[in-house]
C-alpha cells in the first residue's frame, strides 16, 4: 500500500517551455504533500508544501512564480516548471504521507522526474 | 545552520559485516521524528526505518537498528550483516513541526554506502 505515483519519469523540453509535473497517491488520500528537488550526488531540497485546496507553502528561496504548484485533489498534486532554463535540469521527487495517519508515519516517495532543458 | 548533520559523504563495508551511518540533528522541538531512507542508482526512496523521539527503546527493523542518543542528539543507523543490494545513498531526515499542525521533512546530505564483496 501507500504507493505514489511519479509523471513523467523523464523529460526533456527547451528552453523557454513549461513542463508539468503529476503527482498521485494511487491507494491513499493526502492532504499534504511534499515537492523536492535533488541535484546529482547532492541531498533532497524541500521547495514546497502542497496542501489540498490551498496556496502551497514556498521555502526561502524557491520561485513561486517559477514553480507553479496546484493541490487539486486528495490525490493529485502538479508542480509545473514555468520557462524553464538548462539550470531548472534536475531531479524532482514528490512524496506524501497518507492522510490520517500518525506522527510516525514515514513520507512515501514517487520515482522521481529527470528533467533536462536544452 | 544545518539541521541534519551527515559527517560521513562515503562508507565502505565488507560483505557480511555490520556498519554504522552516523547521524546528527538540531531541533529545539520536544517531539519530533527520525527516519533513514535508501536511495539506490534509481533514484526511488525506500524508507527503512523511524525513531520518535520519545521513544525509549531503539528501533530495529530487520536488518536495521537506530542507535538513538537523545542527549547527543544523534540517530545512527547500523546495518548488520551488509549485502550487495545494500550499495545505496543513505538519508537521515527528521520530521519538524508538531504532531497535529505544520510540519515539514528535511534531509541530510546523505552518506554513500558501497558493500565490498
Amino acid at each position: 500500500g501507500a504507493v505514489v505515483s511519479q509523471h513523467p519519469s523523464w523529460v526533456i523540453c527547451k528552453s523557454g517551455t513549461s513542463v508539468k509535473i503529476e503527482c498521485r497517491s494511487l491507494d491513499f488520500q493526502a492532504t499534504t504533500m511534499f515537492w523536492y528537488r535533488q541535484f546529482p550526488k547532492q541531498s533532497l531540497m524541500l521547495m514546497a508544501t502542497s496542501n489540498e485546496g490551498s496556496k502551497a507553502t514556498y521555502e526561502q528561496g524557491v520561485e513561486k512564480d517559477k514553480f507553479l504548484i496546484n493541490h487539486a485533489s486528495l490525490t493529485l498534486s502538479t508542480l509545473t516548471v514555468t520557462s524553464a532554463h538548462p539550470e531548472d535540469s534536475s531531479f524532482y521527487i514528490c512524496s506524501a504521507r497518507p492522510r490520517g495517519q500518525g506522527f510516525n508515519s514515514p513520507l512515501h516517495f514517487g520515482n522521481g522526474t529527470r528533467l533536462t532543458v536544452t | 545552520a544545518q539541521k541534519i548533520t551527515q559527517t560521513q559523504p562515503g562508507m565502505f563495508v565488507q560483505e557480511k559485516e555490520a556498519v554504522t551511518l552516523d547521524c546528527t540533528y538540531d531541533t529545539s522541538d520536544q517531539s519530533y521524528g527520525l527516519f533513514w531512507y535508501k536511495q539506490p542508482s534509481s533514484g526511488e526512496m525506500i524508507f527503512l526505518i523511524y525513531q520518535g523521539s520519545y521513544d525509549e527503546q531503539n528501533a530495529t527493523e530487520g536488518r536495521y537498528s537506530l542507535n538513538f542518543q537523545k542527549a547527543r542528539k544523534s540517530a545512527n543507523l547500523v546495518i548488520s550483516a551488509s549485502q550487495l543490494g545494500d550499495s545505496a545513498m543513505y538519508f537521515c531526515a527528521m520530521r519538524e513541526g508538531p504532531p497535529s499542525g505544520t510540519y515539514k521533512y528535511i534531509f541530510g546530505t546523505g552518506t554513500r554506502l558501497k558493500v565490498l564483496a
